[in-house]
């Protein structure tokens, strides 16, 4: 079973479209997090979500809207799509508490905005 | 901003152990060191984390000086499989997890 599965893996789609993102895990988890990796192939952490709750934005343009609507889901929908917003979205999970406990990443969305 | 510091990129033959550090220098007392690596485009996967001690698993090891300033992550017998981003990150369970540029280890035939 995946832990972390992100639908689509591809996308290609046209400037101005609107489009979602899908993720969920199956781990019990209570935190999700969307990350992007542009062709710097740098990971940049876009929001994060704790019990359906947004705790992180970092300073993502609002055309980007994560939406959680339980705990093992997390989708980003993108209104009108920029050329810029081409990259690699990777959906992520993790559970808060104490001691350390490691993130698990889906396999990642491939947006490419022609 | 990462709280850690990598070198961009090392090389290691096939077969023998690759040694990655890491400085993590203001790392605070609650902080785990952690570690993933990304193959080519692959989503980030999780391989070890510590606070205090050294550790073991099936993927690696993982050496934290006594300080807690710097760690080492050692892959005891590199397969051309191993050839991958890796990142060391510092955090609590309470916070994100943020990526630098990590190390490109290649592992050579």
């Amino acid at each position: 079973d995946t832990a972390v599965s992100q639908t689509p893996k591809y996308l290609v789609t046209q400037m101005g479209n609107d489009k979602s993102i899908k993720c969920e895990q199956n781990l019990g988890h209570d935190t999700m997090y969307w990350y992007k990796q542009d062709s710097k192939k740098f990971l940049k952490i876009m929001f994060s979500y704790n019990n359906k709750e947004l705790i992180i934005n970092e300073t993502v343009p609002n055309r980007f809207s994560p939406k959680s609507p339980d705990k093992a889901h997390l989708n980003l929908h993108i209104n009108s799509l920029e050329l810029g917003d081409s990259a690699v979205y990777f959906c992520a999970s993790s559970l808060k508490g104490q001691g350390g406990t490691e993130a698990f990443f889906g396999q990642g969305t491939r947006l490419t905005v022609v | 901003d990462a709280k850690t510091t990598q070198p961009p990129s090392m090389d290691c033959a096939e077969g023998r152990a690759a040694n990655l550090p890491c400085n993590h220098s203001t790392i605070s007392g609650n902080e785990y060191v952690y570690w993933y690596r990304q193959i080519h485009s692959q989503g980030p996967q999780y391989i070890i984390h510590g606070l205090k001690n050294n550790e073991t698993n099936e993927m690696a090891s993982l050496i934290i000086t006594e300080d807690r300033k710097s760690s080492t992550l050692i892959l005891p017998h590199a397969t051309l499989r191993d050839t991958a981003v890796y990142y060391c990150i510092v955090r609590t369970s309470y916070d994100k997890v943020i990526f630098g540029p990590g190390t490109s280890l290649s592992v050579i035939p």
